[in-house]
């Protein structure tokens, strides 16, 4: 079984301010798909980022950047120029890419950004 | 576009009550995903359809029946719920690649809604 660990339950920076979450998984599979998934006070799951696994090269979209350590099964979201609108429960979450059609979430780290 | 409507927002209901939630989803997605959030916790996975077909049922109570008219269209039919099923309640919406081997891709959620029983 897979399991995804958020071990910040809570962060809290100024905007401008770069920002990095931690998540760690365990898995025995070596094809599999990494997400950050962030939840604003609306409630809206929204896709923030998606990693492969058999991509080396560590995916970014605008501000946000992974580091996906492979063999550490790691995988840090970091956000740069933090801005009050990054506001949001941010979750962690891992699938097989065959086969499998659940998301294993992490527990979640509560981000708030402060002007 | 990659959106995913839910209705209704919010829901009230009585226990004795019957009531459905409805998704849809115009991405063309084959499989489609009912979730069922509780505070400050991630999401929890309820049942999967798959080409229309229910592929994941994880468990849900008997008081939970989902249904997948369309390939755009999920639907969840409560019945006789009880006051610890108040959650929210996502949908989302995947690609299916090879659909026999059933390689997935990206899930993307609707905005959910809000349940509350008495």
């Amino acid at each position: 079984a897979q399991t995804v660990t958020q071990s910040q339950p809570e962060m809290s920076v100024q905007e401008a301010e770069t920002v990095t979450l931690s998540c760690t998984y365990d898995t025995s599979e070596n094809n599999y798909y990494l997400f950050w998934y962030k939840q604003p006070p609306s409630r809206q799951m929204i896709l923030v980022i998606r990693q492969e696994a058999y991509k080396q090269q560590n995916a970014t979209e605008n501000r946000f950047s992974v580091n996906f350590q492979k063999a550490a099964k790691s995988f840090s979201l970091k956000i740069s120029d933090s801005q009050l609108g990054d506001t949001a429960m941010y979750f962690c979450a891992f699938t097989k890419i065959q086969g499998a059609q659940k998301l294993v979430f992490g527990q979640g780290t509560r981000l708030t950004i402060n002007p | 576009d990659t959106e995913v409507t839910q209705t209704p927002k919010h829901l009230v209901m009585g226990m004795t009550n019957k009531k459905s939630l409805k998704c849809e989803q115009h991405m063309g997605h084959r499989a489609m995903y009912w979730y069922k959030q509780k505070a400050k916790k991630p999401p929890e996975l309820m049942f999967v359809y798959s080409y229309e077909k229910l592929s994941i049922n994880e468990s849900v109570p008997s008081r939970f029946s989902p249904e997948c008219p369309n390939s755009s269209l999920l639907n969840l039919h409560l019945h006789a719920l009880q006051p610890e099923d108040s959650a929210l309640y996502l949908c989302a919406s995947s690609h299916v690649f090879f659909r026999d081997s059933f390689f997935t891709d990206t899930q993307y959620f609707g905005p959910g809604t809000r349940l509350t029983v008495l």
